[in-house]
């Protein structure tokens, strides 16, 4: 059965630091995988999506990921982190044509400190 | 990009009484649309996946007589929480999916709290 993992259930950084937060699946197709980010008392913004081509996925608000298929991972990086990037952010894959099935991640709560 | 909207953002309610919760897509159709409960500080429990047309799947534990689901059309999906209780407040999100290959979109959750 497919199932996403979060190692880091809380990470604090400076800001201006850069970030890299965990993530590893299991699948036993080809995954399809997000990040979504999720502000206090709001609900999921889409950062970026994975399915294939270009390993390294540029998304929005200067995040990225790389899927690396030999260590089941889909890390995502920041190369400076903002105070406004405080957030929870969850990790997840689906399957391109099953609309019915995705796993989430238990979350990686990111604090930012002045 | 694809908008989810979901109404209302927070509701307080009665101990008995029932609450709707609407969940629109506003720029494409949706297939699919799931209905979440997230507890603090916890990820999202996927409740239930509707497709539109069709009786929604309820994933085990998950009360399908307390929780009805209804996505009537392709842009509207509701879950109406019957006979609410105290231990039914919590954050609902929903979300939904257009076409193949298109990821999942999220409503802004709706807080219930039941007094």
């Amino acid at each position: 059965a497919q199932s996403v993992t979060q190692p880091d259930i809380h990470i604090t950084v400076s800001e201006g630091a850069s970030l890299e937060l965990r993530c590893n699946y299991s699948y036993g197709a080809t995954p399809y995988l997000f990040w979504y980010v999720q502000s206090p008392g709001q609900g999921l913004q889409l950062l970026l999506k994975y399915f294939s081509g270009d390993t390294l996925v540029q998304g929005i608000k200067g995040f990225e990921a790389e899927f690396k298929r030999s260590q089941s991972s889909f890390n995502l990086r920041k190369p400076s982190v903002h105070w406004s990037d405080a957030a929870e952010y969850f990790c997840a894959v689906g399957e391109w044509d099953n609309n019915n099935d995705m796993r989430f991640g238990a979350g990686t709560r990111l604090t930012v400190k002045p | 990009g694809a908008v989810v909207s979901q109404h209302p953002s927070r509701v307080i309610c009665k101990s008995g009484t029932s609450v709707k919760i609407e969940c629109r897509s506003l720029d494409f159709q949706a297939t699919t649309m799931f209905w979440y409960r997230q507890f603090p500080k916890k990820s999202l429990m996927l409740m239930a996946t509707s497709n539109e047309g069709s009786k929604a799947t309820y994933e085990q534990g998950v009360e399908k007589d307390k929780f009805l689901i209804n996505h009537a059309s392709l842009t509207l999906s509701t879950l109406t929480v019957t006979s609410a209780h105290p231990e039914d407040s919590s954050f609902y999100i929903c979300s939904a999916r257009g076409h193949r290959g298109s990821p999942l979109h999220f409503g802004n959750g709706t807080r219930l709290t039941v007094t």
